[in-house]
């Protein structure tokens, strides 16, 4: 079964880009979602796809998957990005959704 | 405005039940792909489980012959039936709708991100 690995915590200065790992066996070959979650609210999705954004979703929000790591970018990092953020892949074999570890990015 | 409500979470004792329930407006809940997805106190998400619209249900394993997932065509809803608790199921319960999941002629076709989220309600598990 799919153990997807993030970083537990980045940093970044606004204007900057923020850059969030997640790392799995051959997660390439997968179409790789990402969710945006802040205090007290529920997840929202940021990318979907590896690289498709919802409507409304800022175009700072991008994402890229190869190999065993796919990676969701946040460019020009605002405060308001500060969250934490969640990878996740369909396991097909088992039929189960699979999340990943999760990451607090947090704006400096 | 696709909207997910989710209730009937509250502290309940060890080995006890509670039934949660999400009442779906702007979707079908019997077209689509719909799940339960948690979040422990200061933990990460965990997926409990998913019905397809032709009925089928996958269950994590923490939770596979203590939970059934289920729903309600007639009221346009989806419920969570917990048995056994445990304190490790202590978690905010999230319902969510599969962003293309779907059922025709006898297949079904999803699993892949989920679009909409309902605001969770809170289950406590606690002596």
């Amino acid at each position: 079964s799919h153990v997807l690995t993030q970083p537990p915590s980045v940093s970044v200065a606004p204007g900057q880009t923020a850059k969030i790992a997640c790392g799995g066996n051959n997660i390439g070959r997968d179409s790789v979602h990402w969710y945006q979650q802040k205090p007290g609210q529920a997840p929202v999705l940021v990318v979907y796809d590896d690289s498709d954004r919802p409507s409304g979703i800022p175009e700072r929000f991008s994402g890229s998957n190869s190999g065993n790591t796919a990676t969701l970018t946040i460019s020009g990092v605002v405060a308001g990005d500060e969250a934490d953020y969640y990878c996740q892949v369909w396991d097909s074999s088992s039929e189960h959704y699979v999340f990943g570890t999760g990451t607090k990015v947090t704006v400096l | 405005e696709v909207q997910l409500v989710e209730s009937g979470g509250g502290l309940i004792q060890p080995g006890g039940s509670l039934r949660l329930s999400c009442a779906a407006s702007g979707l079908i809940v019997s077209s689509n792909y719909m799940s339960w997805v948690r979040q422990a106190p200061g933990k990460g998400l965990e997926w409990v489980s998913v019905i397809y619209g032709d009925g089928t249900t996958y269950y994590a394993d923490s939770v596979k012959g203590r939970f059934t997932i289920s729903r309600d065509n007639s009221k346009n809803t989806l419920s969570l039936q917990m048995n056994s608790l445990r304190a490790e199921d202590t978690a905010v319960y999230y319902c969510a709708r599969d962003r293309i999941g779907y059922c025709s002629g006898g297949r079904c076709f999803g699993g892949d991100a989920i679009d909409v989220w309902g605001q969770g309600t809170q289950v406590t598990v606690s002596s």
